[in-house]
């Protein structure tokens, strides 16, 4: 248990659709942050969130929204993906960015079709 | 197309002997280092770190080195065991870069 949780564990949706992806840490930090893991690239940065504002954007598609309205809670919205966005989606935590150690939840496997 | 899937190195080594598994890494302003761990199903779990100012530091049953030289990190796993198995990652840099990863594999 690594104070992390994510969900769904497993999400699998259409094209055309709408979903999300929530993540809540418990461990008090102040960092959050979106990875992806796919077949075919090690792990992505996607975002991060620092005090609840975002800092980084890595180049991001714009269907992926995400969204922190605490320093707790990191959701990720989904609308109108591709094939190729199927992975692994993970969440972590620091208490800080740049330095110390990253928690990171056990994922959210996305399967678009 | 058929996809192809992410080619990683492995390393195969038998229960009990250490292991050695190394990182090259091309930010030379980077001054922190850590490894993790991702076991299958998992997310990656944190194993040791690592500040520029420093040339080795131990863990238990770990060790991790670091050559600014040459910008190498490795990691270092004393009488690997069968719940070592799994994908080792280094990470430095500025939003903890990740880098491709190197499956150990324990073998009996």
């Amino acid at each position: 248990e690594t104070g992390v949780t994510q969900t769904p564990r497993h999400l699998v949706m259409g094209m055309t659709n709408k979903k999300s992806l929530k993540c809540e840490q418990h461990l008090g930090h102040n960092a959050m942050y979106w990875y992806k893991q796919s077949a075919k690239k090690p792990l992505e940065l996607m975002f991060v969130y620092n005090f609840k504002e975002q800092t980084e954007n890595n180049s991001v598609p714009s269907r992926f929204s995400p969204e922190c309205p605490n320093s707790s809670h990191l959701f990720l919205h989904l609308h109108t993906l591709q094939p190729e966005d199927s992975a692994l989606y993970l969440c972590a935590s620091s208490q800080k960015t740049n330095t110390g150690e990253l928690f990171f939840g056990e994922g959210s496997r996305l399967t678009v079709l | 197309g058929e996809s192809v899937g992410l080619h990683l190195p492995t390393l195969s080594v038998q229960e009990g002997d250490n292991s050695i598994i190394n990182c090259a890494y091309s930010n030379s302003a980077s001054d922190y280092f850590i490894w993790y761990k991702q076991e299958s199903g998992k997310g990656p779990q944190f194993i040791i770190d690592i500040r520029s100012n420093m040339d080795k530091r131990q863990g238990q049953r770990v060790t991790v080195l670091l050559n600014k030289t040459v910008k190498h990190l490795s990691l270092q796993i004393a009488a690997t065991q069968p719940g070592d198995s799994a994908v080792y990652f280094c990470v430095y840099g500025q939003n903890f870069v990740f880098g491709p990863g190197t499956r150990l594999s324990v073998l009996p």
